[in-house]
């Protein structure tokens, strides 16, 4: 069971809007901790995509956006594409594990 | 651009010590704003960060409740480079892990970069 929550599988055509959540607790993202997000390719390492809940690293494209409140912090990725295809997870910091945690995963399909 | 380049064997044996270690190019391990951690990932535990070590005028080491009595994660200055030993293994520590690189910030951090990943096995 992970700390942080995320839906299974989430799904979209090409070209449309979809969004994935992540809901925390009040030790961790509703304590004011920054939300990462990864994406991760099969066979493949996790790869930084959104960094402190909106930033994205060089060479990410803007059709991928991060953002946060409360507890819970969502992505959101325009403009579907088939290589968007992939496992995302949710990671943050919590106070009482004095530790990162992480979502579970959602699997995006591109139908 | 930091790369991170792990080694170490596939298969342990249970109640054996699996022992990874980490080499970092592009950066160093004493670095004064990086962390250096092992996350592991399997399909029944997920993703999960067991521990890292770092450097801020001494080293300091930061362990997953979960492993804490059986972990080390060891900084190598000489060869700028990081270990990790987990005791007294079972075929639950069967998964794929991970060395990456953790950036501070004042509301946590971000993991980036990340090695290229060892499946280590537990099985007699």
């Amino acid at each position: 069971q992970s700390v942080l929550t995320q839906p299974p599988s989430v799904s979209g055509a090409p070209g449309q809007r979809v969004t994935m959540s992540c809901t925390g607790s009040s030790s961790n993202i509703g304590a004011d901790f920054d939300v990462n997000w990864y994406r991760q390719l099969p066979g493949a390492a996790p790869k930084l995509l959104i960094y402190g809940n909106t930033n994205r690293p060089s060479g990410v494209p803007d059709r991928f956006s991060g953002s946060k409140s409360g507890t819970s912090a969502s992505l959101a990725i325009n403009g579907l594409q088939a290589e968007d295809e992939a496992d995302y997870y949710c990671q943050s910091y919590d106070s009482g594990l004095s530790g990162s945690v992480f979502g579970g995963g959602t699997k995006l399909t591109v139908l | 651009q930091v790369q991170l380049q792990q080694s170490g064997p596939g298969l342990v044996k249970p109640s054996q010590t699996l022992s990874l270690t980490c080499a970092i190019s592009g950066d160093s391990v004493s670095s004064n704003s990086a962390a250096w951690n092992w996350i592991r990932q399997s399909p029944s535990r997920g993703l999960e960060w067991l521990g890292r070590t770092f450097y801020r005028s001494k080293w300091y080491n930061d362990y997953a409740v979960s492993v804490k009595s059986r972990i080390i994660i060891n900084p190598d200055t000489s060869k700028n480079q990081i270990s990790l030993q987990l005791k007294s293994v079972t075929p639950e520590d069967t998964a794929v892990y991970y060395c990456v690189k953790y950036e501070s910030s004042s509301r946590g951090g971000w993991f980036d970069p990340w090695g290229q990943g060892t499946l280590v096995t537990v099985s007699s």
